[in-house]
């Protein structure tokens, strides 16, 4: 059972572009939702992550925007660069646990 | 070193052979997990220790799979009697549960022959 659906599989945008990520989830007892970014031959690294109790966090060029009553959240990345160019991973856990459930994963690529 | 490390970048085997993944998390993190990367299937978690407290298990595919933690620090993954399905990237992470943020390491790829 895929408790973290993460769309689309693969993305290509321009430079400049708008990217965007979405990943929507079952259980509502999930209360933390980070985003991993990895580059090839790397691990993932914590990109952004967001609680519940705001529905959009900023930092820098990316973005989470979260829908509680949709059970969706996704990733905004703006003026996207060629160094974004990586695999993105939703993730989601629940207090308690502290084992993240990890979607898919989304290739982006950004051409210059 | 600052990050996690693991140990081997590449392990090429033969199939029914075991092999012994290790990972080495970084330093105060209680902790630690294992994951698997195979192509177009995201993570997939398989193990998970906290500090003394019985480890959770509940996402290894099968009993050929074991994981332990010596000392509260470093851990191994051991696959035995290694099947082709078995290739893939094994992360290991660590991190401080308060934070909710996972330090993966560069990934033991595995190619079953």
């Amino acid at each position: 059972q895929q408790q973290v659906k993460q769309s689309p599989q693969s993305l290509i945008v321009q430079k400049g572009g708008i990217s965007i990520i979405n990943c929507a989830y079952e259980n509502t007892a999930f209360d933390y939702f980070p985003w991993y970014q990895q580059f090839p031959g790397k691990g993932p690294a914590l990109l952004i992550a967001i609680r519940p109790d705001v529905s959009e966090k900023k930092e820098g060029r990316f973005t989470i925007s979260f829908n509680k009553s949709a059970k969706q959240f996704s990733l905004h990345i703006m003026d996207s660069q060629p160094g974004d160019s990586a695999t993105y991973f939703c993730a989601a856990s629940e207090g308690g646990s502290y084992i993240p459930t990890f979607g898919r994963g989304t290739s982006l690529i950004v051409h210059p | 070193g600052a990050g996690v490390s693991q140990s081997p970048s590449n392990k090429v085997t033969e199939k029914g052979k075991d092999v012994e993944l290790r990972c080495d998390p970084i330093s105060g993190h209680t902790a630690l997990y294992w994951y698997r990367q195979s192509l177009g299937q995201g993570l997939e978690f398989l193990i998970y220790f906290q500090g003394n407290s019985a480890p959770d298990k509940s996402g290894l595919p099968s009993d050929r799979f074991s994981a332990e933690r010596t000392g509260g620090s470093v851990s191994t993954l051991t696959i035995q009697r290694t099947q082709q399905e078995d290739s893939a990237v094994y992360l290991c992470a660590s991190s401080v549960l308060e934070t909710g943020e996972l330090f993966f390491g560069e990934g033991s790829r595995l190619t079953v022959l």
